[in-house]
């Protein structure tokens, strides 16, 4: 299947600062791409969509600026956790599909610890 | 509000014998499914497919049936294997794709 890298795949980082996490397709042109965040033991939790070129669309209760969401081209998306805090430590999974709306492919996911 | 959700958070199921991973959606909207399997730390990958046209998609041991009037979609995996205990999501997209929505997992284990 196509390849999608996330990157990094591990952060620890101080509370107040700000992270950034990014999401490449290494094969094939994502037009639409997506994030996640998981807790433990519970679902993926859609946090966002975003389309190349265009503004991200958040899900009810995700705060826009705090996760902000750049997809400027058609093969890299980022979200950058902004003043990070111990609440924000989860796992933060991508996704991307050059075909909506079929299968989507996911990177590896990043384990971010806010301490 | 959950529109994808998977009852039964775990399944232990003997090697050898059918596995069956249900999933209900509540968002009549949605008009393609997939199922994802996922270890601890990484991220998922993706299993099979069906799109509202259909009702039965089978590739190799998986099978997926989804039944549209009752909004259900259930995967079927046989004979189960021990590689095959992991957490699976089922997933719901709409018709534009910029809908991508997890149901909550099913944790399953194959017994040796």
């Amino acid at each position: 299947g196509a390849v999608v890298s996330q990157h990094p795949s591990w952060v620890i980082c101080k509370s107040g600062t700000s992270v950034k996490i990014e999401c490449r397709s290494l094969d094939f042109q994502a037009t639409t791409m997506f994030w996640y965040r998981q807790f433990p033991k519970q679902s993926l939790m859609l946090m966002a969509t975003s389309n190349e070129g265009s503004k991200a669309t958040y899900e009810q209760g995700v705060e826009k600026d705090k996760f902000l969401i750049n997809h400027a081209s058609l093969t890299l998306s980022t979200l950058t956790v902004t003043s990070a805090h111990p609440e924000d430590s989860s796992f933060y999974i991508c996704s991307a599909t050059d075909r909506p709306p079929f299968e989507a492919f996911f990177g590896q996911g990043t384990r971010l610890t806010v301490v | 509000d959950q529109q994808v959700k998977q009852n039964s958070p775990s399944l232990s199921v003997q090697e050898g014998r059918i596995s069956i991973l249900n999933c209900d959606y509540t968002n009549s909207m949605f008009d393609y499914f997939l199922w994802y399997k996922k270890y601890p730390a990484e991220g998922p990958t993706f299993l099979i497919s069906i799109s509202s046209i259909k009702d039965k998609n089978e590739d190799g041991r998986f099978t997926v049936f989804l039944n549209k009037s009752a909004k259900h979609l259930s995967l079927h995996i046989v004979p189960s294997q021990p590689g095959d205990s992991a957490v699976y999501f089922c997933a719901a997209s709409g018709s534009t794709g910029n809908q991508f929505y997890f149901g909550t997992g099913t944790s399953l284990t194959v017994i040796p």
